[in-house]
């Protein structure tokens, strides 16, 4: 199968300072990835769709400077969240869907949990 | 436009006992349907996923989901849990046009297996 890889799994940080996070497709190149964001014991909310050397797509309500979207090649994306505050403490998690076959089915990486003190 | 209905927030079952989740849509187009399990701290991970053809979909760790397209339901069965399949279960669908852009996401059901 498909493996999506994400990095860091854990991260603390200051409030103030900005955090990157990095999701791979390992085994496929992914033209398009997803980020979204997971409150706890709530559904994925999604915040942005990322294609490759393209601008993200931001969701409604989502702000695109205070969360920086790069999908720089077929099989990286990073997610920077600019001048973090603890109200940006949350689970993150991306996927991809892979080009062929395309069924619609989506590849997660581990998800990647921000604390902001 | 689409939308997942989950109809249990949670569901407690006995080790050893059968269990449903249940799984509604609604959808003015066609769609692909997948169940994802998410274990603490991590990703979601696919459990099954109906395309096209026979309606009963098999997937990975015995768990089983029937597509009723009349009742635009699609709800997970499995006969026999274990205490390892304690998780959280989300149901999506994906217009079958949209390659997966869509998907849209149900709020989820937490399986709490008891020993």
């Amino acid at each position: 199968g498909a493996v999506v890889s994400q990095h860091p799994s854990w991260v603390i940080c200051k409030s103030g300072t900005s955090v990157k996070i990095e999701c791979r497709s390992l085994d496929f190149q992914a033209t398009t990835m997803f980020w979204y964001r997971q409150f706890p014991k709530q559904s994925l909310m999604l915040m942005a769709t990322s294609n490759e050397g393209s601008k993200a797509t931001y969701e409604q309500g989502v702000e695109k400077d205070k969360f920086l979207i790069n999908h720089a090649s077929l099989t990286l994306s990073t997610l920077t969240v600019t001048s973090a505050h603890p109200e940006d403490s949350s689970f993150y998690i991306c996927s991809a869907k892979r080009g062929a076959p395309d069924t619609g089915e989506l590849f997660f990486g581990e998800g990647s949990r921000l604390t902001v003190l | 436009a689409q939308s997942v209905t989950q109809l249990d927030s949670q569901v407690p079952v006995f080790e050893e006992a059968p269990v449903e989740l249940r799984c509604n849509y609604s959808s003015s187009v066609s769609v692909y349907l997948f169940w994802y399990v998410q274990y603490p701290n991590q990703g979601l991970q696919l459990l099954l996923k109906y395309l096209s053809g026979s309606t009963l979909v098999k997937g990975i760790n015995g768990f089983e989901a029937e597509f009723n397209k009349s009742q635009t339901s699609f709800h997970l069965r499995k006969p026999s849990v274990h205490i390892s399949d304690t998780a959280e279960y989300f149901c999506a669908v994906s217009p079958t046009n949209t390659g997966g852009f869509k998907t849209i996401f149900g709020a989820g059901t937490r399986l709490f297996v008891k020993a």
